[in-house]
């Protein structure tokens, strides 16, 4: 079956990079999402991939993609107090005729002075 | 746009009392979804809906019933709530994509966070 999964913390110091990493079971997922979930809110689209690519960079936000293992990658590069959040790992799932997003249990990022 | 909105924020029930949660979005989304999210279990799918008037189950239906109204408003009840129903609930909401293939972003709305004693 479907299922998503990813520690559930990281701690980082001010300036540096934060890796989040996350696997997957569903070889047939076309598109692999990053949401960001800030204290008190919903969760917002932070970046995607598309199956057919194995690297997506946006500003601080990189995202890699391994098939073979099934595993994806968010790596932020100079984290900052603003980045403590939640984030949330999802593969695309269709079930039943319908487009359905699978969540792992996301991982609680701290970024310390 | 307000995007995808909830309603109420905040709520507490006694064990046994019904409730219903309200959730609209003005994006003229034809998906809307029901989650709940509990601490190291991210989010589950409790019912969705493909548009007016249809509805399904999703991971976690037990418990709850669901109705969409004129497409952009998708309410969520609980008949008899139980403790184990304490949880954030979220509604999102998304375009149609046609088959498997399709990108599927959702819009979350801010949530509702409900205690059941």
């Amino acid at each position: 079956g479907e299922d998503v999964e990813q520690s559930l913390f990281l701690s980082v110091r001010e300036g540096d990079s934060s890796v989040i990493n996350c696997t997957y079971t569903d070889s047939s997922s076309t598109y692999l999402y990053w949401y960001k979930q800030e204290p008190g809110a919903g969760l917002q689209l932070l970046t995607y991939i598309f199956s057919n690519m194995d690297m997506k960079q946006d500003q601080r936000l990189t995202v890699l993609l391994n098939k073979k293992d099934k595993h994806l990658s968010l790596r932020i590069a100079d984290t900052q107090t603003g980045d403590s959040a939640i984030y949330f790992c999802a593969e695309s799932a269709f079930s039943g005729g319908y487009n359905k997003l699978i969540f792992g249990a996301g991982t609680r990022l701290a970024v310390h002075p | 746009n307000a995007g995808v909105t909830q309603t109420p924020k905040f709520r507490v029930l006694k064990t046994g009392q019904s409730m219903t949660l309200l959730c609209a979005q003005d994006m003229n989304h034809e998906y809307m979804y029901w989650y709940r999210q509990d601490p190291g279990m991210g989010l589950r799918l409790i019912h969705y809906s493909v548009g007016e008037g249809t509805t399904a189950k999703g991971e976690v239906p037990d418990g709850y019933n669901v109705s969409r109204l004129k497409n952009q408003n998708f309410l969520l009840g609980l008949e008899s709530a139980a403790p184990s129903q304490t949880s954030v609930y979220f509604c999102a909401s998304s375009f149609w994509t046609s088959g498997g293939t399709g990108y599927n972003e959702q819009f979350f709305g801010p949530g509702t966070r409900l205690t059941v004693l």
